[in-house]
């Protein structure tokens, strides 16, 4: 089953104005981090704003917030006054647990879970 | 600075061959991770290492093999058993186990090509 699920293959924008990417989870951990990338054409993978399962507010950075709803199990992207900059790909991804330990002895905390990402265009 | 590092990164290879990629991180961070991506996908997880010595196998490890001889440094070695190895690899990293959260910091990537 997809534990990452990223609805939008394409989103538009006109420059300015805001524009909301879709993220939708599945886990039954209840202790888990949500991470938004961006990805210009580049390749780089930027990272954008996390969220944490126990954190009572939304977060925030800059002109970057996450609008988590918990109950939906969905941590939507909020980009407020779009860039041309900001065309790129963007992806959802999803750490579970805090602090299983592998059989090495090491915890696995780190791992991520990544959606299949939104392609933003910026238009002028 | 600090950073990660990924070479080459341009990769073209014959079929049948064994090729290297090479990661390497100044950032003192303990976990490192190799990802794939397959044009207009998400990132899979290949291999991760948390310490020195130790390494566990992600998502989709067949036909590749990793090392983690030293903190800084987790080469991907893509066999000729991995059946379609043409994709973009990123290697990442992250600080000291046991934070709650932090980030996972990628590399440029590494495009192969299988000829």
């Amino acid at each position: 089953a997809q534990k990452i699920t990223q609805t939008q293959p394409g989103m538009f924008v006109q420059e300015k104005e805001a524009v909301t990417l879709d993220c939708t989870y599945d886990t039954s951990d209840p202790s888990y981090g949500l991470f938004w990338y961006k990805q210009p054409s580049s390749g780089e993978m930027i990272f954008l704003i996390y969220q944490g399962s126990y954190d009572q507010q939304n977060a925030t950075e800059g002109r970057y917030s996450l609008n988590f709803q918990k109950a939906r199990k969905s941590a939507n992207l909020v980009i407020s006054a779009s860039q041309l900059g900001d065309s790129a790909m963007y992806f959802c991804a999803m750490r579970e647990g805090a602090g299983r330990v592998s059989n090495a002895g090491g915890t696995s905390y780190g791992k991520l879970t990544f959606g299949q990402g939104t392609i933003l265009t910026v238009h002028p | 600075d600090g950073g990660i590092t990924q070479s080459p990164k341009y990769l073209f290879r014959k079929e049948g061959q064994n090729v290297t990629l090479s990661c390497e991180q100044n950032l003192n961070h303990d976990a490192m991770y190799w990802y794939r991506q397959d044009p207009g996908q998400g990132l899979r997880l290949i291999y991760y290492s948390q310490i020195v010595n130790d390494f566990q196998k992600g998502d989709i490890a067949e036909g590749y093999s990793v090392s983690r001889e030293k903190k800084e440094s987790f080469p991907l070695t893509v066999t000729s058993a991995q059946k379609n190895p043409t994709a973009f690899y990123l290697c990442a990293s992250r600080g000291k186990a046991g934070y709650s959260y932090n980030e996972q910091f990628f590399g440029p990537g590494t495009r192969l090509t299988v000829l």
